[in-house]
């Protein structure tokens, strides 16, 4: 079982609409919970990160965690054109572990 | 703030030689950088995790005598990647981690073409 998957997509919505981005992690003692972005040959840039159940809202990025279910969200509001990208998942699976884990991706394309 | 710089942004070389990239933090102390490659079209893998002053990690299958990194400095990390080959062409991207925080910042990467 993969540490950290995400739908690989392509999840394409029209413009103006709501984009909803899923990412389940295994480690249930996980502790800190990120989405970056990454445009194509681009490297990837932080939104935002999350460490406590419920949502985190930051403009028209909203971030929502679940602890019991073992699962964060990233929801994209009024999404544009703009916001094509891929977005990575990422999970520090332990309190001082040196690493975050990264899930594959999700493509994400914003219709005009 | 959590400004991480990549030199050069790309490189071209021929087969055989040694190249080397820089990853800088350039407004935070980095004790933490993570050497990450990317094929097109393919997600991040985790090359090497390095701390500042200390030997660096390798992930299982990356040569550590092909691809050296330094961490010297709390703002510096290299890689250094060794006789190089086609099939090291890629996409490198370095990111950093502040003491005592779990976020990564990433540089924004060095694309290498190897002829």
């Amino acid at each position: 079982q993969k540490e950290v998957e995400q739908n690989s997509g392509p999840l394409s919505v029209p413009e103006g609409a709501i984009a909803s981005l899923n990412c389940t992690y295994s480690d249930r003692g996980s502790q800190s919970f990120f989405w970056y972005r990454q445009y194509s040959g681009k490297s990837p840039e932080l939104i935002m990160s999350i460490y406590s159940n419920g949502d985190k809202e930051d403009g028209r990025f909203t971030a929502q965690l679940n602890k019991a279910s073992q699962y964060v969200s990233l929801l994209i509001r009024d999404s544009q054109p703009s916001d094509s990208a891929t977005y990575l998942c990422a999970v520090n699976m332990s309190p001082g572990a040196n690493n975050l884990f990264f899930g594959t991706g999700t493509r994400l394309t914003v219709i005009p | 703030g959590a400004v991480v710089s990549q030199h050069p942004s790309w490189v071209i070389c021929k087969s055989g030689t040694s190249v080397k990239i820089e990853c800088r933090s350039l407004d935070f102390q980095a004790t933490t950088m993570f050497w990450y490659r990317q094929f097109p079209k393919q997600s991040l893998m985790l090359m090497a995790t390095s701390n500042e002053g200390s030997k660096a990690t390798y992930e299982q299958g990356v040569e550590k005598d092909k691809f050296l990194i330094n961490h010297a400095s709390l703002t510096l990390s290299t890689l250094t990647v060794t006789s190089a080959h086609p099939e090291d062409s890629s996409f490198y991207i370095c990111s950093a981690r502040g003491q005592g925080y779990d976020t990564q910042y990433f540089g924004p990467g060095t694309r290498l073409t190897v002829l």
